[in-house]
């Protein structure tokens, strides 16, 4: 069974930082692309950043480029979310997708979701 | 940057009703575009992709149209666990890939 788990949510203050984790497990993490999609409270989604499955490709939003880092170890079967210069914006619901194999873009699997809260 | 406008913004049926939402995108997207649910409290979950193919496992009700600019997607005869939120996906010009703002599907 596919299974994406995402942990490392938390509360922090503006300014801070804060460090996402997915753990992937079900199948052959080293072969997909995954993605990090956010929903602030009531919101709609948001995609926010995109790796390759062997980190040549790395892709950012605009409202997170030069902020966030994402990144991968294939070895443990997880993917990053480094969040820095954290603002109240960022406040959300942060989601890691794997994306089909079948068709770029698409994302078939989604984990229940890590919730940041930034605020003072 | 491709910007999608989903319509209406709350879709109200009932149950054993059809429902049709649509998407628009600001340029074309081939057939580039899928449909998600999220239901409350839960993550999204992957309906259509490539317009109009159902994901694995995505009962028959569901169905997906259109190419280029205006997509619908079709529940035929609603059930009590289809009333969620749905979302449009373009990945056909990316980076970013981008939702619509949703529709909400109510009775």
């Amino acid at each position: 069974e596919v299974q994406l788990v995402e942990s490392g949510g938390d509360l922090v203050e503006p300014g801070g930082s804060l460090r996402l984790s997915c753990a992937a497990s079900g199948f052959n993490f080293n072969n997909y692309n995954m993605n990090w999609v956010r929903q602030a409270p009531g919101k709609g989604l948001e995609w926010i950043a995109y790796i390759s499955f062997n980190s040549a490709m790395i892709y950012y939003a605009d409202s997170v480029k030069g902020r966030f880092t994402i990144s991968r170890d294939n070895a443990k079967n997880s993917v990053y979310l480094q969040m820095n210069s954290l603002r109240a914006e960022d406040t959300a619901v942060y989601y890691c997708a794997r994306n089909t194999t079948l068709v770029r873009g698409v994302s078939d699997y989604w984990g229940q979701g890590t919730l940041v809260t930034v605020s003072s | 940057e491709i910007v999608l406008t989903q319509s209406p913004a709350t879709l109200s049926v009932s149950p054993g009703e059809r429902a049709t939402l649509s998407c628009r995108a600001s340029q074309s997207v081939s057939s580039n575009l899928a449909w998600y649910q999220q239901r409350p409290g839960q993550a999204p979950r992957l309906l259509i992709y490539g317009a109009y193919i159902r994901a694995t496992g995505i009962p028959a009700r569901f169905s997906g149209s259109g190419s280029g600019t205006e997509f619908t997607l079709t529940i035929s005869s609603l059930q009590s666990e289809d009333f969620a939120v749905y979302y449009c996906q373009q990945y056909n010009n990316w980076p970013p890939y981008t939702f619509g703002q949703g529709t909400k599907l109510e009775i």
